[in-house]
């Protein structure tokens, strides 16, 4: 399974874009990528999934250069309530395709 | 979207005993289920991954008689940790795919926190 690499904590304020960047050097040709958050002492939360290019929700964008060697989650004007750890996972989406967790990424977002 | 949901949510326990926790896909069938461990200030480890009517296959270092799984139907899986110690405290969550769902997303419950005296 690929390993992720992202920053470990990040600070922002409110209103400001957020990018958090992801490194997969050595994502497989069938892996998706998937970003989820995660508040304290609840569940991951389903953020976006991609494959290439550019996906982007009604909450985030997410941007995958052509070799996928890396991803960028982008979150627009966020507000305190997005202060959340932040994981990027690579995996296949297949039925049995398990997810391993990185260290993630802490967003802090400050008034 | 889909729901997977645990219970109990939390749960207290004496050294030595036994502690079941569920996890239910709510509107959708899970052949596969995944459970994990996260303790704090960290990142969720994965534990095993259980399979609808066979055996659970558990990650490396992984105790499978400790950490017993059953998943009977297509929406349930049961994590049972055997005499439970205070190391065993952590915070278990379970997941899903919808695997009717062509995105394949995973779907994460809320999770059950579990403290051992």
């Amino acid at each position: 399974l690929a390993k992720t690499t992202q920053p470990i904590s990040m600070d922002s304020y409110e209103g400001q874009e957020v990018n958090i960047t992801c490194s997969h050097n050595n994502i497989a040709t069938n892996d998706y990528i998937t970003w989820y958050q995660q508040f304290p002492s609840q569940g991951p939360r389903f953020i976006i999934q991609g494959y290439k290019t550019k996906v982007t929700n009604e909450v985030a964008s997410l941007f995958i250069p052509a070799d996928r060697k890396s991803s960028t989650l982008s979150l627009p004007r966020v507000s305190l309530s997005d202060t959340a750890v932040y994981y990027c996972l690579v995996g296949d989406s297949s039925n049995t395709g398990k997810l391993i967790f990185g260290q993630g990424t802490t967003l802090q977002v400050k008034p | 979207g889909a729901v997977v949901s645990q219970h109990p949510s939390w749960v207290i326990c004496k050294s030595g005993t036994s502690v079941k926790i569920e996890c239910r896909s709510l509107d959708f069938q899970a052949t596969t289920m995944f459970w994990y461990r996260q303790f704090p200030k960290q990142s969720l480890m994965l534990m095993a991954t259980s399979n609808e009517g066979s055996k659970a296959t558990y990650e490396q270092g992984v105790e499978k008689d400790k950490f017993l799984i059953n998943h009977a139907s297509l929406t349930l899986s049961t994590l049972t940790v055997t005499s439970a110690h205070p190391e065993d405290s952590s915070f278990y969550i379970c997941s899903a795919r919808d695997y009717t769902s062509n995105t394949g997303e995973l779907f994460f419950g809320e999770g059950s926190r579990l403290t051992v005296l």
